[in-house]
């Protein structure tokens, strides 16, 4: 089975700290997403890698950034964290982009930035 | 674009009653892929069917199945014969064509009661 493993299930930040979400797989896929959900607004993409050292925007960009240096981790960097980025992230990854592609996902990380 | 539509935010079906849940999409893609997800309170997401938009026969996976109405633009969830386990968030998503990443509704709290 696929395994995508999440660094913190739960986490508790300062705002203006520097925040890093880490997201490791472990079946050599090619593609790996990071999404954010809030109540009553489903997951929303942040940023997606679909090969090492190569990163995509998503729908919400703004106030994040990424880091694929080796194919099995993907990681999420909040610069300089703000209190409207609580949320819960969430991890991703498939090995193709066929339209029949599902997603691997991990157990989240539940992010409250006071 | 891809756009998801998911109307109910919260649903009830007693246990051993059958329940749909509602999923209507807007793509301009000729091909596109689409797909139910389960995230019960645990936080992981768990993927439940998948339909193709050309495959002739609606998808079926155990007590889950896909209502496909293409001409509607509708994918709707249908759960036979409820389990209290059943009790859970559930998201609606599609893929289209050009590598597109996975968009995400804003899902449905199912409630099953005993």
């Amino acid at each position: 089975d696929v395994k995508v493993t999440q660094s913190s299930r739960y986490l508790v930040k300062r705002t203006g700290e520097k925040v890093f979400l880490e997201c490791v797989q472990d079946m050599d896929h090619e593609n790996m997403f990071w999404y954010r959900q809030d109540p009553g607004l489903g997951l929303r993409l942040i940023y997606f890698s679909y090969d090492v050292k190569m990163k995509e925007k998503g729908d919400i960009p703004e106030g994040y950034s990424v880091s694929r240096e080796k194919k099995e981790r993907f990681s999420l960097i909040l610069e300089s964290a703000s209190t409207n980025q609580t949320s819960m992230y969430l991890c991703a990854s498939s090995q193709g982009t066929g339209e029949n592609e599902k997603l691997f996902f991990g157990s989240g990380t539940q992010l409250s930035v006071l | 674009a891809q756009k998801i539509t998911q109307t109910q935010p919260g649903m009830f079906v007693q246990e051993k009653e059958a329940v749909t849940l509602d999923c209507t999409y807007d793509t301009s893609d000729p091909s596109y892929g689409l797909f139910w997800y389960k995230q019960p309170s645990s936080g992981e997401m768990i993927f439940l069917i998948y339909q193709g938009s050309y495959d002739q026969q609606n998808a079926t996976e155990g007590r889950y199945s896909l209502n496909f109405q293409k001409a509607r633009k509708s994918a709707n969830l249908v759960i036979s014969a409820s389990q209290l386990g059943d009790s859970a968030m559930y998201f609606c998503a599609m893929r289209g064509l050009r590598n597109t990443p996975l968009v995400f509704g804003k899902g449905t709290r199912l409630s099953v009661i005993a």
